[in-house]
């Protein structure tokens, strides 16, 4: 199954509102990456969190690594119409490769 | 800023057909990256490239092939399509120094097969 696995599948909000979405994932990490995939496009490296850090902020964008509880959230604060996308959360496996999760569909109505 | 690039964003082939899809990055990244996206399935790993002339299976190469004869060119070969390999085709890259870092994808080619 995947390494990473987001929650929720899909979330519904209004404009200015804050989303969180999570992401749980099975074994150790050296990092765990955010990517952002608008509608019939490619994946966007949104942050990277490695795993001696606890928290780290980009714009509007606040993720948390919980490596005790082998868990992740990504926080968009005052979202807009344009986050609408699908978010994914991405750790490598043992392999070296990069595994990603099933991803939230996050929609933002104006 | 890091650019990737693939030769189609649409492609429509026919079973049997030998369908070439191509990726160019203007990074000098030494890893590439082909994966396939389906619903439900997510990003799946088809092949990848740590050098020119160097190819390693994903977890999903059967059907494909791939080609790396310069460092800024990854080619995806679907020796004989069929309709199973109707999917979104990404193409990513990232630097080598640390195996553990963030990849740049491409635009992606949704190819369907007849």
């Amino acid at each position: 199954s995947q390494q990473g696995e987001e929650d929720p599948q899909a979330l519904s909000i209004q404009e200015g509102e804050n989303a969180t979405m999570n992401c749980s994932y099975k074994t150790s990490i050296n990092n765990l990456q955010w990517y952002r995939q608008n509608s019939g496009r490619g994946l966007v490296h949104l942050i990277l969190i490695r795993s001696n850090e606890r928290e780290k902020h980009s714009g509007r964008l606040r993720v948390t690594l919980d490596t005790s509880k082998k868990s992740s959230s990504l926080l968009i604060t005052a979202s807009r119409a344009a986050d609408t996308a699908s978010y994914f959360c991405a750790v490598y496996n043992q392999g070296g490769k990069l595994i990603f999760g099933q991803g939230t569909e996050l929609s933002v109505k104006p | 800023d890091v650019k990737v690039t693939q030769s189609s964003r649409y492609l429509v082939k026919r079973t049997g057909e030998k369908v070439f899809l191509e990726c160019v990055q203007d990074m000098d990244h030494e890893n590439m990256f082909w994966y396939r996206q389906d619903p439900g399935l997510g990003l799946r790993l088809i092949y990848f490239s740590y050098d020119v002339k160097m190819k390693e299976k994903g977890d999903i190469p059967e059907g494909y092939s791939v080609s790396r004869e310069k460092k800024e060119r990854f080619s995806l070969i679907l020796e004989s399509a069929s309709t199973n390999q109707t999917s979104m085709y990404l193409c990513a890259s990232s630097h080598g120094t640390d195996m553990y870092n963030e990849q740049f994808f491409g635009p992606g080619t949704r190819l369907t097969v007849l």
